[in-house]
């Protein structure tokens, strides 16, 4: 079956910092998105990408769908202490007109220190 | 609020006991998705809805679950005869179709003692 391989599983940043995080597929997707969750929340989307090559940003956040169609990147810049959390990588294959579930990666759990 | 809402958002019950579910999506989807999510890992897909009915089930949902969504609004997910490896949260979505971009509530967690 599809999975997702994504690293780091936690980061320690400071704040202020760059935080990057990917996620790599054993298969294509042609959908890729971010979700954040905060503890005891249910996952909120973040960016959704549709489009090999694409780079979408939301505010400080920035996230590129790979040119293989099988891995993702997400940037986040000038990190705030509202940025903890646990990100998750999902992606979709849309084939013959029907959508497949999302699978998720297993998350990376982001630390902002003051 | 017009979000996904879930309830209970906790549960605590013994094993061996039933548990229900309740999930009201975003009124203009028609895709309603269950999710389970245990600790340290991201959701594993369960089962999604269109409407009222149900297209695809997880090997994950064992035959003591049940999904319904009998008029393609609510739905619930019963857990029959609960077990330890139960526990999890279990999270409801929903979307329009053909689109990954999914809304979540958040979460009914449920611990099996």
């Amino acid at each position: 079956g599809q999975q997702l391989n994504q690293s780091p599983q936690s980061m320690f940043i400071q704040e202020g910092e760059d935080v990057s995080m990917n996620c790599t597929s054993s298969s294509i997707f042609n959908t890729w998105l971010w979700y954040k969750q905060d503890p005891g929340e249910g996952p909120v989307l973040l960016i959704a990408l549709y489009k090999a090559g694409e780079l979408t940003s939301n505010g400080r956040l920035t996230a590129q769908f790979g040119i293989t169609r099988k891995d993702s990147f997400l940037n986040i810049s000038a990190s705030i202490p509202s940025d903890v959390g646990i990100y998750f990588c999902a992606g979709q294959l849309i084939s013959s007109g029907s959508a497949r579930q999302l699978t998720f990666g297993s998350g990376t759990q982001l630390t902002v220190l003051p | 609020d017009t979000g996904v809402s879930q309830n209970p958002r906790h549960k605590i019950t013994k094993r061996g006991q039933n548990v229900t579910f309740r999930c009201d999506p975003i009124s203009e989807h028609n895709r309603l998705y269950w999710y389970r999510q245990t600790l340290g890992q991201g959701p594993e897909f369960l089962t999604y809805f269109q409407n009222e009915a149900q297209l695809e089930k997880s090997r994950l949902l064992s035959d003591r679950f049940s999904a319904e969504r009998p008029k393609g609004s609510f739905s619930t997910l019963e857990i029959q005869r609960t077990e330890q490896g139960d526990s999890a949260m279990y999270l409801c979505a929903s979307s329009w179709p053909n689109t990954g971009e999914l809304f979540f509530g958040e979460g009914s967690r449920l611990t099996v003692l």
